[in-house]
């Protein structure tokens, strides 16, 4: 299976803040990689696909790049409710698509 | 709208089996490239592909649990049906079920989840 790795684990940013979290792949994945937002109790919810297209309804302030193995998403102007936890997954390796680990961010 | 809504036993006994069923509207899973996955969370950990069945009822299983998991559809009734056997306390996990869309490479839709704990 495709392991896909998250840096960092987690962060701690302050609103108005730009982050950007990486996810690595341990071969390439060409653009078949996604990003999902996580909040507590709650199942994720897809933000961006295929590496840097935004998901219909998603703001603006997200955005991905990336191809290969090494991809990032950034989120600008942080806002409250951008607090959760962020996952890549690849879909390249069909059907057994992974996940990162995931990586939290909270407020500083 | 599409939904999704998990249900099923909220605790089993180790060695049970465990069965899950998610009801779906919105959507067929008799429509060409639509498919419809099992996905698990333990508690404050990573996301975990299970199982996944096509519309043509082809059928997929994570390699690590093979041997333990059954998925099947009932197209009449809108369900995906999964069977996880001999049930451990590291099977403790929130399970979803999530759809991928005719063309889309992605999870787009997903139930709220369901808490399975495995105690004696």
């Amino acid at each position: 299976d495709i392991q896909m790795t998250q840096s960092p684990s987690s962060l701690s940013a302050s609103v108005g803040d730009r982050v950007t979290i990486t996810c690595r792949a341990s071969q390439s994945i060409r653009n078949n990689l996604n990003w999902y937002q996580q909040k507590p109790g709650k199942a994720p919810k897809v933000l961006i696909h295929a590496a840097s297209s935004l998901q219909s309804g998603v703001p603006s302030r997200f955005s991905g790049s990336g191809s290969g193995t090494d991809f990032n998403i950034s989120i600008s102007n942080l806002q409250p409710e951008d607090f959760a936890t962020y996952y890549c997954q690849q879909s390249y390796s069909t059907p057994r698509w992974t996940f990162g680990q995931g990586t939290k961010v909270d407020i500083k | 709208q599409v939904t999704l809504r998990e249900s099923g036993p909220a605790l089993v006994k180790p060695t049970q089996t465990l069965t899950l069923t998610c009801t779906f509207s919105g959507f067929s899973l008799s429509t060409s490239g639509m498919c419809v996955n099992w996905i698990r969370q333990p508690p404050g950990k990573a996301l975990e592909w299970l199982a996944r069945i096509d519309w043509d009822d082809d059928k997929y299983y994570s390699t690590s649990l093979e041997s333990r998991l059954t998925i099947s559809k009932d197209t009449s009734k809108n369900q995906v049906v999964l069977t996880m056997t001999n049930m451990d306390p590291v099977d403790t996990a929130t399970y979803y079920c999530a759809r991928i869309g005719s063309g889309s490479y992605r999870f787009d839709y997903w139930g709220q989840g369901t808490l399975v704990t495995v105690s004696s």
